[in-house]
């Protein structure tokens, strides 16, 4: 079946230095994906999103960078900030055409001041 | 103003009962969503909605029944309800079905329901 996975539940970073979320899915017909963040009582919170045409795609102090060969997904946060601190969800369309999202399990970041 | 709005935002109740949450969008979006968010905040799509036609109905009970009065507003209906419903219920919105577009999933902030 399809899934979705991230390599680490917690990522652990210093205030000002760079984070990397990594994961990884399983579907190699999904052509959309997509990262949330999940401020705790929340809902997920749209933060990017790229095409299978592209492989990097850049907004404000996050990039996504996907590598289709290998099936891998990663979301970039620079000069992480305390508000920064969330939960991190991929999410991608798999080989459906109806909106269907497959989300991975989340990454906890704990950004320290 | 908010984007996509749910009520309640926590929900207590006993097992046997039934109960029904709203969702309301005023994005003027197509589509909307009924999502569950289990204790370990893996989420998966319950079902979802498209000009008020069902287009995703994945392995639910059919003590969940959704119900789509106008394409602004998705209640999920429960009867029945049974200690492993707890959950947290997000609601959402898409402008279209992403079908190769890009078409964001906008989040309502979610009903924690807790049976008991």
């Amino acid at each position: 079946g399809e899934s979705v996975g991230l390599h680490l539940p917690t990522l652990s970073v210093q205030e000002g230095d760079n984070s990397i979320i990594n994961c990884a899915y399983s579907n190699s017909a999904s052509d959309y994906f997509i990262w949330y963040k999940q401020e705790s009582g929340k809902g997920p919170q749209f933060i990017i999103d790229i095409r299978s045409n592209m492989d990097k795609r850049q907004g404000q102090r996050v990039t996504v960078l996907l590598n289709k060969t290998v099936k891998h997904l990663s979301l970039q946060i620079a000069a992480t900030q305390p508000g920064d601190s969330a939960v991190y969800f991929c999410a991608e369309t798999g080989s459906s055409n109806t909106g269907k999202l497959i989300f991975g399990q989340g990454t906890t970041l704990q950004v320290k001041p | 103003d908010t984007a996509v709005s749910q009520t309640p935002k926590y929900l207590v109740t006993q097992m046997g009962n039934d109960k029904s949450i709203k969702c309301e969008q005023n994005l003027g979006h197509d589509t909307m969503y009924w999502y569950k968010q289990d204790s370990k905040k893996f989420l998966k799509i319950m079902f979802s909605y498209n000009n008020k036609e069902l287009i995703i109905n994945e392995t639910v009970p059919n003590r969940f029944s959704p119900k789509s009065p106008d394409k602004a507003h998705l209640n999920l209906h429960i009867n029945s309800l049974e200690l492993g419903d707890s959950a947290v219920y997000f609601c959402a919105s898409s402008q279209d079905i992403p079908s190769g577009s890009t078409d964001t999933q906008y989040f309502g902030p979610g009903t924690r329901l807790t049976v008991l």
